[in-house]
C-alpha cells in the first residue's frame, strides 16, 4: 500500500541554519504530495503541498519540490529560526482518493537562539 | 485557531472502560476525518464522514465507530478500552471529500488508558 517514509529526529539546528528534512513516498499513480506542521500544542495545519510532478509548493520559506523519478519531496528553509521548533509531517493523498491523507511518522526540529 | 473544536482536550481511564470524543467541524465543512497520533504507530486514519455517511475507513478497530451528526458535529466512540489504546485523536475537517487535499485539524483529545 501506499506509505511515506521521513528522516528520524530530532533535528537540532541554529538559528539561521539550512534545513533539510528528507521525505520518499510509495504510491501507485500520482498522488498529490504535503507538509504539514504541528506546533506544541497545537493540531496539524498545512504547510505546502504539490500536486503533479516538478512542480514546487512554498510557504513561509520553505519549499519542496514534488521529484517523481525519486519519489521524493525533501522540506528546505534557507534560514530557520526559533519559531520553526515544531514537528513535521510528509503526507501524501493518493490519485485517486479523496481527502484521506497518509502520513510519514513526523520529524521534530529544534532550534536554538 | 483552526476553527475545529475537540472535547475533552484530556480523558484519563481505565481498561475496559468505554469513552466518547467529540469533534465540531469549521463552519461550512461537510467532512470529518478522525486520526489516532501514537509513539509507535505514528498517525494513523481512522475513518471520515462526509454529510453523515461514512466515506472512507482506515485502521479503524471494531472496538470503535463513528458517526456524524445532523448538525455535522461527530463522536468517536472507543470501548473496551485497552493500554494501546493511549494517543492523541486529532479530529480534521474540510468542505468537501475530493478536493485540495487541505485539512484543518484540532487541537486533539488526549486519552490515557490505566
Amino acid at each position: 500500500g501506499d506509505s511515506v517514509t521521513q528522516m528520524e529526529g530530532p533535528v537540532t539546528l541554529s538559528e539561521e541554519a539550512f534545513l533539510t528534512i528528507n521525505c520518499t513516498y510509495t504510491a501507485t499513480g500520482y498522488p498529490s504530495l504535503f507538509w504539514y506542521v504541528q506546533y506544541p500544542g497545537e493540531g496539524l495545519q498545512l504547510l505546502l503541498k504539490a500536486t503533479k510532478a516538478d512542480d514546487k509548493g512554498s510557504n513561509k520559506g520553505f519549499e519542496a519540490t514534488y521529484r517523481k523519478e525519486t519519489t521524493s519531496f525533501h522540506l528546505e528553509k534557507g534560514s530557520v529560526q526559533v519559531s520553526d521548533s515544531a514537528v513535521y509531517f510528509c503526507a501524501l493523498r493518493p490519485s485517486l482518493a479523496g481527502n484521506m491523507l497518509t502520513f510519514g511518522g513526523g520529524t521534530r526540529l529544534m532550534v536554538k537562539p | 485557531d483552526s476553527g475545529v473544536t475537540q472535547t475533552p482536550k484530556h480523558l484519563i481511564t481505565a481498561t475496559g472502560q468505554r469513552v466518547t470524543l467529540r469533534c465540531s467541524p469549521r463552519s461550512g465543512d461537510l467532512s470529518v476525518y478522525w486520526y489516532q497520533q501514537s509513539l509507535d504507530q505514528g498517525l494513523q486514519f481512522l475513518i471520515q464522514y462526509y454529510n453523515g455517511e461514512e466515506r472512507a475507513k482506515g485502521n479503524i478497530l471494531e472496538r470503535f465507530s463513528a458517526q456524524q451528526f445532523p448538525d455535522l458535529h461527530s463522536e468517536l466512540n472507543l470501548s473496551s478500552l485497552e493500554l494501546g489504546d493511549s494517543a492523541l485523536y486529532f479530529c480534521a475537517s474540510s468542505v468537501e471529500d475530493h478536493g485540495s487535499g487541505e485539512l484543518f485539524f484540532g487541537e486533539g483529545s488526549r486519552l490515557t488508558v490505566l
